[in-house]
Order: structure tokens, then C-alpha cells, then sequence
């Protein structure tokens, strides 16, 4: 596989579930992003890790609660969520936290009932 | 802050030339990206400026005045493939993080 691997694709969760999000990328990237894309709105950015620290954390509700174990994989851990939550969620990769250039998985499309 | 404005929605014909305006108002300018994010699928990095002038790269060129605040990417031939959102991103000095604008859908008719 090569790329930015995300999982699930879909999914579909009460408020009272917990899930996560998985992401995996065989880039050999040093920096990881997650993103909220909804409707009629801009890519939010959410999280950013660096060599597996966290280094950005855009005011997000604790709800949503990441976890980098290593520069490959990044995992997004949602409990208690709410319907306004319900978008598609993208995670990205670059070289550093200093490029530009990211690479997106394909994202999780997430509906909370 | 940041403030990114592109047009929300633009339809060109197959053939044709299109351009996707984008300006931006931000604190420490350093760099403005393109992407390109067909539906259902993931964005692509289209195209990177941080110094004023036109970067071409086949079929797409982007242009930046930094002085204006204002950047466009120039498709030309389009083709039906080229139907999709475009992104216009700008990288800000702190933190080196990237701030997207609400993307512009362009629908190519034949």
C-alpha cells in the first residue's frame, strides 16, 4: 500500500457510542494531520503531530481526542458526539511540520444520530 | 486572522480557459497552495507560491501578488476531468499551518 490509508470510510454512531478513526500513512512523513470538512464550509484543522508530539490543537471540543503512537499511524478517539459533528474527517501528511504540502487519506465520512 | 475568499461555485466549457480567483487577508504570510478535491475523494496538491508571479505546471498555472493579498489558478483546455472543488490554501508563519478557503466547484459542460 502506499499513501495516506484511512478507516473507516463510513460510519455511523449515537451520541452515546464511542468510536475511533484510524490513519495510516506509508509515506515516511514526519508530520500528521487531522481535518473536519463539512458541508458549505472550509477544511477545518483540527490536530497536528510532529515526530509524534502534538503540536497544534485548534480549540476542539475534548470530545474528540487524538492519539499519535508513532509518525505512522494517527488515530482520532470520538465519545459523547454530537449531530453537529457529523462531517467527513481527513487525515493528512506531510514530509515535516514545515511543508506545505499535504497528503490527504480519502476520509472517514462520520454521521452521529 | 485569516480571511480566504474564492468564488463559491464557477462553470466553464470543455476547450475553454477558466480562472479561479482567490484572495486572502493574513497575519505572516508564507506561502499559498492549490489543491484540487474531486467528489468523494481526497484533496491534491495542485500547485505552491510564496514569491509574486506565475508558476506553470502543464494545463494549470497559479499566479500571486503578495502585495494584493490575491492569487488565481489559470486551468487551461479544460477537460471534463477538470469538474471539481478547488482549494486555495495559505501558510501562515506561525506554526507553518495551513488555513483553507471554502473551495471553489467548477463544473466543465461539454
Amino acid at each position: 500500500e502506499t499513501g495516506v490509508t484511512q478507516t473507516p470510510r463510513h460510519l455511523v454512531m449515537g451520541m452515546t457510542n464511542k468510536k475511533s478513526l484510524k490513519c495510516e500513512q506509508h509515506l515516511g512523513h514526519n508530520a500528521m494531520y487531522w481535518y473536519k470538512q463539512s458541508a458549505k464550509k472550509p477544511l477545518e484543522l483540527m490536530f497536528v503531530y510532529s515526530l509524534e508530539e502534538r503540536v497544534e490543537n485548534n480549540s476542539v471540543p475534548s470530545r474528540f481526542s487524538p492519539e499519535c503512537p508513532n509518525s505512522s499511524h494517527l488515530f482520532l478517539h470520538l465519545h459523547t458526539l454530537q449531530p453537529e459533528d457529523s462531517a467527513l474527517y481527513l487525515c493528512a501528511s506531510s514530509q515535516d511540520k514545515w511543508t506545505g504540502e499535504l497528503f490527504f487519506g480519502e476520509g472517514s465520512r462520520l454521521t452521529v444520530l | 486572522g485569516q480571511n480566504i475568499d474564492q468564488p463559491t461555485e464557477m462553470t466553464a466549457t470543455e476547450g475553454a480557459i477558466v480562472q479561479i480567483n482567490c484572495t486572502y487577508q493574513t497575519s505572516g504570510f508564507n506561502g499559498l497552495f492549490w489543491y484540487q478535491q474531486h467528489a468523494g475523494e481526497a484533496p491534491t496538491f495542485l500547485s505552491y507560491n510564496v514569491l509574486d508571479g506565475l508558476e506553470e505546471k502543464g494545463r494549470f498555472s497559479s499566479f500571486l501578488s503578495r502585495s494584493k493579498g490575491y492569487s488565481y489558478l489559470l486551468l487551461k483546455e479544460l477537460q471534463m476531468k477538470d469538474s471539481a472543488s478547488y482549494l486555495c490554501a495559505v501558510r501562515h508563519n506561525a506554526g507553518n499551518m495551513l488555513t483553507f478557503g471554502g473551495g471553489t466547484r467548477l463544473m466543465v459542460k461539454p
